[in-house]
């Protein structure tokens, strides 16, 4: 059983809003990553982690930011949240780089107004 | 240098069989297929990796032609359960290959329906 965790599972807020989405596992997964998803769309890239104080961003470009304190804590930022942020935003990890399976949170579902 | 999956959908009874390929243009080292239920988190199906090597789940049967580029998922003996989006994800390599240090590009899915 896959033990990773996304809060809040639901959100709605304000255009310019600052908001923190949580995402943490406890499975001691070195790699962490951030997708993005709009309904029945595939799945983007926006960023990832190797470990500790390590961040990169994804395929798809993001006004997002991430952090890497910890090993099993991935929070995504938005400092000033835009009604083009509204999707769903899923936490995965994985054992290793490449050929390894991710596991994935339930998401985040974001609707800014 | 997303992945193309075709069909983008597919509806079948009880106890058909489906194939869902998909194909890169690109080199490839592994393809990893996911399934997406309605409303939740996509689920690890399998992964292929050059070579021949397979990771996954014993009731899946999956193809991987390194020359072509291409995987297929066969689904038989389609149940119920069977249903939702069918995603796969290529990786081009590792380690500084083309930027991607492993990280996997998806498909646009497959939707796929069993009916009774």
């Amino acid at each position: 059983e896959a033990d990773i965790y996304q809060t809040p599972r639901y959100l709605v807020i304000g255009t310019g809003k600052k908001i923190t989405l949580e995402c943490s596992q406890t499975m001691g997964h070195d790699k962490m990553y951030w997708y993005q998803q709009d309904p029945g769309m595939e799945l983007h890239l926006i960023h990832y982690s190797y470990g500790v104080n390590s961040t990169e961003k994804g395929d798809l470009s993001s006004e997002s930011t991430v952090s890497r304190i910890r090993t099993e804590h991935f929070p995504l930022t938005l400092e000033s949240a835009r009604p083009s942020h509204t999707s769903q935003y899923l936490c995965a990890s994985s054992a290793g780089q490449g050929a390894y399976e991710q596991y994935f949170g339930p998401g985040t579902r974001l609707t800014v107004t | 240098q997303q992945p193309v999956q075709s069909p983008q959908a597919v509806i079948l009874r009880e106890g058909e069989d489906a194939v869902i390929n998909c194909s890169s243009s690109k080199a490839l080292y592994s393809v990893h297929w996911y399934r997406q239920k309605h409303g939740e988190a996509p689920v690890f199906l399998m992964i292929l990796l050059k070579g021949g090597e397979q990771k996954g789940h014993e009731k899946i049967s999956a193809s991987f032609n390194e020359k072509k580029q291409q995987s297929s998922l066969y689904l038989t003996a389609s149940q119920l359960s069977y249903s939702g989006t069918y995603f796969c994800g290529t990786e081009r390599g590792r380690w500084n290959y083309g930027g991607s240090q492993g990280n996997l590009i998806f498909g646009k899915g497959t939707k796929l329906s069993v009916k009774p």
